[in-house]
């Protein structure tokens, strides 16, 4: 069966530290990745997106890696920081501009 | 730039009654939108994707006659949830793709659902 994973557990890190999330998923090859944000209560924002033929996109103190070998992504935060602290959603593209997410990752950054 | 709302922010409605769900992108065209519910600690789950002017695509398990999802134009999409029950209880968030090649989509703030 078709599966994206993220870690279940929540992560916390010291302020400080670069966060790494990781996104792994079955049975899909999606030419599209993104990354998004979310606050509880809230919809999603747009953080990054990087393409299959793409190793790895940055932007600020965000990085994004894309192995299609491993059918991984990963996630990075850098210099973290508590206002960091969020569940953080990888989407795969697996139709015309239709995504489907994971579960997300809760990521608290502690002071 | 790219600010999609949702209204209402949240409704409580009885099981029987139908409620209206507007998402609107204020400052840009959307071509397509989206609507996804998320449960509790669970991920989106895309229920339909919606074309201005044509019918929407529903996701298989997603029944039609009872969200149905009117893109009367390029700025504005609606959810009816008809004859609503508890278990239709959940986030619903829409999301609006700006442009024909965009492959980022925009979400709004989300609806809360509860149904009583």
């Amino acid at each position: 069966s078709q599966k994206i994973e993220q870690n279940s557990e929540a992560l916390n890190i010291q302020e400080g530290k670069t966060a790494t999330l990781t996104c792994n998923y079955t049975n899909y090859s999606p030419a599209y990745l993104q990354w998004y944000r979310q606050d509880p209560g809230r919809g999603p924002v747009f953080l990054l997106l990087i393409r299959e033929n793409e190793k790895e996109k940055r932007k600020e103190r965000l990085k994004v890696t894309f192995d299609t070998t491993l059918k991984q992504s990963l996630f990075h935060i850098t210099a973290s920081q508590p206002a960091d602290s969020a569940t953080y959603l990888c989407a795969l593209r697996v139709g015309t501009y239709k995504y489907i997410f994971g579960t997300g990752t809760r990521l608290k950054v502690l002071a | 730039g790219a600010v999609v709302s949702q209204h209402p922010s949240w409704v409580i409605c009885k099981s029987g009654t139908s409620v209206k769900i507007e998402c609107r992108s204020l400052d840009f065209q959307a071509t397509t939108m989206f609507w996804y519910r998320q449960f509790p600690k669970q991920s989106l789950m895309l229920m339909a994707t919606s074309n201005e002017g044509s019918k929407a695509t529903y996701e298989q398990g997603v029944e039609k006659d009872k969200f149905l999802i009117n893109h009367a134009s390029l700025t504005l999409s609606t959810l009816t949830v008809t004859s609503a029950h508890p278990e239709d209880s959940s986030f619903y968030i829409c999301s609006a793709r700006p442009g024909k090649r965009a492959n980022e989509q925009y979400f709004g703030p989300g609806t809360r659902l509860t149904v009583t």
